[in-house]
């Protein structure tokens, strides 16, 4: 089993919706989790990082710890074309273990 | 600032050869990494350098070996390449091992025949 699993996908989305990534995580003690975008052929870049049970607002992305039952999630509200994507939770106790990421496709 | 920087970005091999690719950051990090990534696979970790002066195996240690030059620069050796390693490799830095953003490069592209 992986240590970071996401819902495969890929997920299309109209554009203006919101898109809803998951990922849940085995190891207890990861202590902080990350979520990166990756554009096909193009290197991870990070969007969020959040170490603390509840909601991080960052703009139009917003991300959810839950701690106890061990998942993260990543909302991205008004979806753009912009946004079709890859992308890939990881968590950290010691080492990043990364997901394999979810394809996301907004449809103009 | 350039961040992290690699070359290659692009190398073909054939069965058997050898190649480094190198990797710098101007982040002045203390912790470097390098990933392979395949498709359906996400990003593996093959070794990572979580200070200078040390190094240590990741998910993926098998047929490569590294070099942590100086602070700046750490390097990925295949000493025999095998068609199971054509992938993408990336190399990230962060400012610690621990829980810190790592910051990626552009990867390379590499084929073995």
């Amino acid at each position: 089993q992986k240590e970071v699993e996401q819902n495969s996908g890929p997920l299309s989305v109209p554009e203006g919706a919101i898109a809803s990534l998951n990922c849940t995580y085995s190891d207890r003690g990861s202590q902080s989790f990350f979520w990166y975008r990756q554009y096909s052929g193009k290197s991870p870049e990070l969007i969020m990082f959040i170490y603390s049970n509840g909601d991080k607002e960052d703009g139009r992305f917003t991300a959810q710890l839950n701690k106890a039952s061990q998942y993260v999630s990543l909302l991205i509200r008004d979806s753009q074309p912009s946004d079709s994507a890859t992308y890939l939770c990881a968590g950290s106790r010691y080492k990043l273990s990364f997901g394999a990421g979810t394809t996301v496709t907004v449809r103009a | 600032n350039a961040g992290v920087t690699q070359t290659p970005k692009f190398q073909v091999l054939k069965t058997g050869q050898s190649m480094t690719l190198q990797c710098a950051q101007d982040m002045n990090h203390n912790s470097m990494y390098w990933y392979r990534q395949d498709p359906g696979m996400g990003l593996r970790l093959i070794y990572y350098s979580a200070s200078e002066g040390t190094t240590d195996k990741g998910e993926v240690p098998n047929g490569y070996n590294v070099s942590r030059l100086n602070k700046r620069e750490f390097s990925l050796r295949l000493e025999s390449a095998a068609p199971s390693q054509t992938s993408v490799y990336f190399c990230a830095s962060s400012e610690t091992q621990s829980t810190d953003t790592q910051y990626f490069g552009p990867g390379t592209r590499l084929t073995v025949l």
